[in-house]
């Protein structure tokens, strides 16, 4: 079974931290998604890779940055922790292009306090 | 990226009743259509998938639904359980290459006992 790792479950930083999520998935796949899920506005896509230091932005990359180092790592990093990027961050992977099965970790709640 | 949207947020079921879970798009250069599934404290899982040159496509217990002439989607449930209870999201597969999904704000799905 493809298994998609996020470090952390729950996580509490203060407005101003560097915040990093990370990401492992353990299936060789090609492309990589960070996407926040918050009620009412569905998974929304922040940033998506498609190969070792490529990416690529969605549809909310303010505030957000990423680094693919490794095929299996794929980080997200919130360069200076704001109270409105409370959320739930799911990461993904997919085989590759023209995949329609995304595989999703188990998501980490950020509290900005 | 274009707007996924469902029309209903909440649906309540009888336990062995069909469901039926509706979703408008708005992309019609989408390659794919798909369903999501979310339970509770953990990340989307893929259910089933639809092409653009397809109108239905049938799994176990789940036919999906494809009118490119509104750009309606709907997921069909037969013989809901309560282990269906979840949210439901629809997405596309979009973008160069079709690498992206884009995600709808999801419909909880309440089957009762």
């Amino acid at each position: 079974d493809v298994k998609v790792t996020q470090s952390s479950r729950y996580l509490v930083k203060r407005t101003g931290e560097k915040v990093f999520l990370e990401c492992v998935q353990d299936m060789d796949h090609e492309n990589m998604f960070w996407y926040r899920q918050d009620p009412g506005l569905g998974l929304r896509l922040i940033y998506f890779s498609y190969d070792v230091k490529m990416k690529e932005k969605g549809d909310i990359p303010e505030g957000y940055s990423v680094s693919r180092e490794k095929k299996e790592r794929f980080s997200l990093i919130l360069e200076s922790a704001s109270t409105n990027q409370t959320s739930m961050y799911l990461c993904a992977s997919s085989l590759g292009r023209g995949s329609t099965e995304a595989f999703f970790g188990q998501g980490t709640r950020l509290t900005v306090v | 990226g274009e707007s996924v949207g469902l029309h209903l947020p909440t649906l309540s079921v009888q336990e062995g009743d069909n469901s039926i879970i509706n979703c408008a798009y708005s992309n019609s250069a989408s390659d794919y259509f798909i369903w999501y599934k979310q339970e509770s404290g953990k990340g989307p899982q893929f259910i089933i998938d639809i092409r653009s040159n397809m109108d239905k496509r049938q799994g176990q217990r789940v036919t999906v639904l494809l009118n490119k002439t509104v750009k309606h989607l709907s997921l069909q449930i037969a013989a809901t359980q309560p282990g269906d209870s979840a949210v439901y999201f629809c997405a596309e597969n979009m973008g160069y290459n079709f690498n992206k999904f884009y995600f709808g704000s999801g419909t909880k799905l309440n089957v009762k006992p």
